[in-house]
């Protein structure tokens, strides 16, 4: 079962460049999440989603968009990268909504460096 | 807005001993979760624990447990019998069920250093 996984792992972009980050769930889950950690930092919601063709924004949105078109899949886009989103990224999913239950399982991270 | 604060950037332990990393959270909300996450070098997040605001009893699984003061809102977890294998950075994160999501916010993270 490999739970939450994320392609790539590393990346590097120059300044105003193009990517899709790809984050894939096999446990059927309803909702999924997309974080970003910075030195020093706790990690911080980009955008969610609460099921397929749904998605919502987090704490720090801008300079991001998601699609998640498939309930297993979530992607998130950058499309004109900057310096200041240097950053690893993580994906994560849940069953639910509730923090009683529902925990939320991360994938591994993508390293994601913007000259 | 809720805020979770670690004050202790880095901690050490040796093996076999007793580590207690700090935590503390602001909410105006009487309602809410409490969570241990792990982060070891390969980055993968793992929950370690988690602590249900309405209930007075400290959770416990197997060496880690918490100390939940909700009047004094201080979360800190206690590591027994410390291993190498718990060499990571611990982040506590707080968590409230909204109407359309639950998220989490994080703290910034107390690395923890277990020695030979």
């Amino acid at each position: 079962n490999a739970g939450v996984t994320q392609t790539p792992k590393f990346r590097v972009l120059k300044t105003g460049q193009s990517m899709t980050l790809l984050c894939a769930q096999d446990m059927n889950h309803e909702y999924m999440y997309w974080y970003r950690q910075d030195p020093g930092m706790g990690l911080r919601l980009i955008h969610y989603s609460v099921g397929e063709g749904t998605t919502a924004k987090g704490e720090v949105p801008d300079g991001y968009n998601v699609s998640r078109l498939k309930k297993q899949n979530f992607l998130l886009g950058l499309e004109s990268a900057a310096p200041s989103q240097t950053s690893v990224y993580f994906c994560a999913s849940s069953r639910g909504r509730q923090p009683s239950t529902d925990t939320q399982y991360f994938g591994p991270g993508t390293r994601l460096t913007v000259l | 807005a809720q805020t979770v604060t670690q004050s202790q950037p880095e901690m050490s332990v040796q093996e076999a001993e007793t580590v207690t990393l700090s935590c503390t959270y602001d909410t105006s909300e009487s309602d809410y979760y409490l969570f241990w996450y792990k982060q070891p070098p390969s980055r993968q997040m793992i929950l370690v624990i988690r602590q249900e605001a309405y209930k007075q009893q400290n959770a416990t699984e197997n060496r880690f447990s918490v100390n939940f003061q909700k009047a004094a809102k201080s979360f800190s977890l206690k590591i027994s019998d410390s291993q190498l294998g718990d060499a990571a950075m611990y982040f506590c994160a707080y968590s409230r069920p909204l109407s359309g999501y639950s998220t989490l916010t994080f703290g910034k993270g107390t690395m923890l250093l277990v020695s030979p």
